[in-house]
């Protein structure tokens, strides 16, 4: 079954600072692979998802960005953090169309 | 229209309680749905998957009405257990790479 890496748990960052969120995922191969935002008492926003290695579609254009240099690899990344940007990531996959989601336990950014 | 709809709640009932959720989905190609279940602060974690008229597992029940695109989850005999998020997600068959999920529904047992 799968395992999803993501980390850290917790990160607290200044405004203007930069942002690397690393997610790695074990017992699959080629899956889908999506980046969510939930900011606090809110629901689940869709960010990106890739369908395979340096395949990135983007649902909300922002300061933030995703690569996918490995197949089992999706990183997150901002230039400049923005007030707006706290909440808690989360870092998602699945084997395909119509297969479950799976979710890694996620970061809680505060941007101060 | 959202492409998914949630009643947010809270919905407080004792236990021991029936109580029913309503997802509505504005992509009527949808094939496949899941139900998730979000405590404070943690990951969805899957609590059932509709591929056809419904699913049923123990005391969770989902229903699909494909004609007035809504899923619906039924939990019976509620626990303490049960008090937390409940979010749906339906897959549409001409995107079906893009999950968006509904804001949730909270629901709070008590004792």
């Amino acid at each position: 079954s799968q395992t999803i890496h993501q980390w850290p748990a917790t990160l607290v960052q200044p405004v203007g600072s930069p942002l690397s969120l690393e997610c790695t995922v074990e017992g699959t191969s080629n899956p889908n692979l999506y980046w969510y935002r939930q900011a606090a008492g809110r629901g689940l926003q869709l960010l990106f998802y890739s369908v395979g290695i340096g395949q990135i579609s983007s649902e909300v254009p922002q300061n933030l960005s995703a690569s996918r240099p490995q197949d089992r690899q999706f990183i997150l990344s901002s230039k400049k953090l923005l007030l707006s940007d706290s909440g808690f990531y989360l870092c998602a996959c699945r084997d395909g169309p119509r297969e479950k989601l799976f979710f890694g336990s996620g970061t809680q950014l505060s941007v101060l | 229209r959202k492409e998914v709809e949630q009643d947010p709640g809270p919905f407080n009932v004792p236990e021991g309680a029936t109580v029913a959720f309503n997802c509505t989905y504005s992509n009527s190609a949808s094939q496949s749905f899941f139900w998730y279940r979000q405590d404070c602060r943690k990951e969805p974690k899957l609590l059932m998957s509709v591929y056809s008229s419904g699913n049923e597992d123990g005391r969770f029940t989902a229903q699909l009405n494909r004609a007035s695109q809504y899923i619906s989850l039924l939990i019976r005999d509620s626990k303490l257990s049960d008090s937390a998020t409940y979010l749906c997600v339906p897959e549409g068959a001409d995107s079906s790479y893009k999950l968006i999920f509904g804001s949730g529904t909270r629901l709070l047992v008590r004792p």
